[in-house]
């Protein structure tokens, strides 16, 4: 398998529920990053790892929660979610991190989350 | 509040016609730019990047940098049906922030 793979595609979930997105990348890159992109909004920053560090968290509420165990694989824990949270959650990874033309990122195909 | 202002579209473009996306943004000291595709229910794929002053060629695709002006334009030539699709612009601000703009739908008719 090459490139970004993310799982689920689709998930639909209850406010009370629990669930993990996760993402993959075959790239052997350093850097990954969770993106929430919501209709005719820009994509919005949610996390950064780089070798494995959360180097960033753009005031994400505390009901996602990063995981990211080695530097080809990264989570997106999910609890007590609310409707509005429902979106396109997009999973991306680049060579290095905070370093100019090596910060082009690449996309997993995404999970379409609904909360109901 | 740094940002990335792209025209939402939809921009129409008969086949065959150039199709002009732009996009300003507002940090001066930006140095590496980005042009994505995103299809409907896709995630996006970068198209091109550029980070001099000046046209950038790749196939039918033309990046335009202009950083005195701080815009960014993609021009497609001989377009087509294919090329129907949501384009985001994203610019590295000088905290090497990717800062992304909303995008420009294109809808090219046949």
């Amino acid at each position: 398998e090459t490139g970004v793979t993310q799982t689920p595609r689709h998930l639909v979930m209850g406010m009370t529920n629990k669930k993990s997105l996760k993402c993959e990348q075959h790239l052997g890159h350093n850097a990954m990053y969770w993106y929430k992109q919501s209709a005719k909004k820009p994509l919005e920053l949610m996390f950064v790892y780089s070798l494995e560090e959360r180097v960033e968290n753009n005031s994400v509420p505390s009901r996602f929660s990063p995981e990211c165990p080695n530097s080809s694989h990264l989570f997106l824990h999910l609890h007590t979610l609310q409707p509005e949270d429902s979106a396109l959650y997009l999973c991306a990874s680049s060579p290095l991190y905070r370093s100019g033309r090596t910060d082009t990122q690449y996309f997993g195909p995404g999970t379409r989350l609904t909360v109901l | 509040q740094k940002e990335v202002e792209q025209n939402s579209g939809p921009l129409s473009v008969p086949e065959g016609a150039i199709a002009s996306l732009n996009c300003t943004y507002s940090d001066r000291v930006s140095q590496s730019f980005f042009w994505y595709r995103q299809y409907s229910g896709k995630s996006p794929e970068l198209i091109m990047s550029i980070y001099s002053n000046g046209d950038k060629e790749d196939g039918r695709f033309t990046a335009q940098l202009n950083k005195a002006s701080q815009y960014v334009s993609l021009l497609i030539r001989d377009s087509q049906p294919s090329d129907s699709a949501t384009y985001l612009c994203a610019v590295l601000d000088s905290n090497y922030q990717l800062i992304w703009g909303a995008g420009t739908k294109l809808i090219i008719k046949p």
